[in-house]
């Protein structure tokens, strides 16, 4: 395991719902990234987070709403969203500030928008 | 603007023998190059990385990869693949000094056959 937990693992949800995803790390980092992967494109950075305030966001729309309550757990709060929006969203985390290069993944949270 | 262009989806090889993914990469100054990847229904792990030094950087599991300047390359190589390497292989740049960002690209999937 790399020491980030992604939960759920798998998730559905209807354009309409509000949901939330959770991630958690246990490595003493202190910046945290959500990026998503949809099949055949490059990641996308959505957010960072560097020492619990966000230093990058791009362009994601509002209807993604991230949070660091502290600097080892991030959320992404979904509402309304749109079916192009399904894809395996990953959170990571790095030591040192944003600006160090080795990122530690979790699992990904697979989500499904009908 | 940074980006990386992985040119193949797939690189099919036999166990035993060389393994290549291509990486090529464009970034205003100095880049930091990384590669990473992906196994089945796991987050991204962190392979290798070049700041500066040699153009040969080794990393995990066997793996190095050639940095050259002039073609603004860092190709990923294996002398002998195994079974086992069969994943996603993702290449990133970040531009030095301090950029935030980590740009990946698709992504490309090795299948090592028996």
């Amino acid at each position: 395991e790399t020491g980030v937990t992604q939960t759920p693992r798998h998730l559905v949800m209807g354009m309409t719902n509000k949901k939330s995803l959770k991630c958690e790390q246990h490595l003493g980092h202190n910046a945290m990234y959500w990026y998503k992967q949809s099949a055949k494109k490059p990641l996308e950075l959505m957010f960072v987070y560097s020492l619990e305030e966000r230093v990058e966001n791009n362009s994601v729309p509002s209807r993604f709403s991230p949070e660091c309550p502290n600097s080892s757990h991030l959320f992404l709060h979904l509402h309304t969203l749109q079916p192009e929006d399904s894809a395996l969203y990953l959170c990571a985390s790095s030591q040192g500030g944003a600006t160090n290069e080795k990122l530690f993944f979790g699992s990904g949270t697979q989500l499904s928008v009908l | 603007a940074q980006s990386v262009a992985q040119p193949e989806d797939q690189v099919n090889v036999a166990e035993g023998n060389p393994l290549t993914v291509k990486c090529t990469y464009s970034v205003s100054g100095n880049p930091y190059l990384f590669w990473y990847v992906q196994y089945p229904n796991r987050g991204l792990q962190f392979l290798l990385k070049y700041i500066t030094g040699d153009n040969l950087v080794k990393g995990s599991y066997g793996f190095e990869a050639e940095f050259n300047k002039s073609q603004t390359s860092f190709h990923l190589k294996k002398p002998s693949a195994l079974v086992s390497d069969s994943a996603l292989y993702f290449c990133a740049v970040r531009a030095f000094p301090n950029d935030y960002k980590l740009s990946f690209g698709a992504g490309t999937t090795v299948t090592v056959r028996a």
